[in-house]
């Protein structure tokens, strides 16, 4: 079966630095490719994604995700991470085949140190 | 303002008792979902809907039902056969063709005692 994984669970960052979330997914094909964050308590926001074409992609926030096929992989980075960027982030995929569900990833709760 | 809109917010309930969480679309998406979310957990899906009066299981339906009588409505009951109730609820929906986004509501947190 499909699956994402996020390996960190928690990353810590300082007000001002640069930020990398790590996502790896397990499927022959190359599926459709979310970022999403939650902040406590709401629900989540679509931050970026990746369908075909330029494997760098940007979204809101100043956020940016590289799709790597051959890692496998879906890394988001952020040049610069702001105090309200403190939250919980998700990647997610859909794989056609697999009827268009989205699987999510577990999660990764980043805290911004002033 | 389109959107996803979830209530109430917060709330009870006592063990035993069947309890029925709201999400209404107004973004005319045909796909509507249910997840829940524990504790340092991603989501899972429970029940989703492409059409009216349709409706398949996700990865973790025992305990749940839902209903979609309405393409702005879809409804979850958590029943009292759901062993572990308490976590947060997310409701999202989708259009039907490509790429498949989901939008989220801001999802109501169940407490059952």
């Amino acid at each position: 079966a499909q699956s994402v994984t996020q390996p960190d669970i928690h990353i810590t960052v300082s007000e001002g630095a640069s930020l990398e979330l790590r996502c790896n997914y397990s499927y022959g094909a190359t599926p459709y490719l979310f970022w999403y964050v939650q902040s406590p308590g709401q629900g989540l926001q679509l931050l970026l994604k990746y369908f075909s074409g330029d494997t760098l992609v940007q979204g809101i926030k100043g956020f940016e995700a590289e799709f790597k096929r051959s890692q496998s992989s879906f890394n988001l980075r952020k040049p610069s991470v702001h105090w309200s960027d403190a939250a919980e982030y998700f990647c997610a995929v859909v794989i056609k085949a697999a009827g268009n569900k989205l699987t999510f990833g577990g999660g990764t709760r980043v805290l911004v140190k002033p | 303002d389109g959107g996803i809109t979830q209530s109430p917010k917060y709330l009870f309930r006592k063990e035993g008792q069947n309890v029925t969480l709201s999400c209404e679309q107004n973004l005319n998406h045909d796909a509507m979902y249910w997840y829940r979310q524990d504790p340092g957990q991603g989501l899972r899906l429970i029940y989703y809907s492409q059409i009216v009066n349709d409706f398949q299981k996700g990865d973790i339906a025992e305990g749940y039902s839902v209903s979609r009588e309405k393409k702005e409505s879809f409804p979850l009951t958590v029943t009292s056969a759901q062993k572990n109730p308490t976590a947060f609820y997310l409701c999202a929906s989708s259009i039907l063709a490509g790429p498949y986004e989901q939008y989220f509501g801001p999802g109501t947190r169940l407490t059952v005692t």
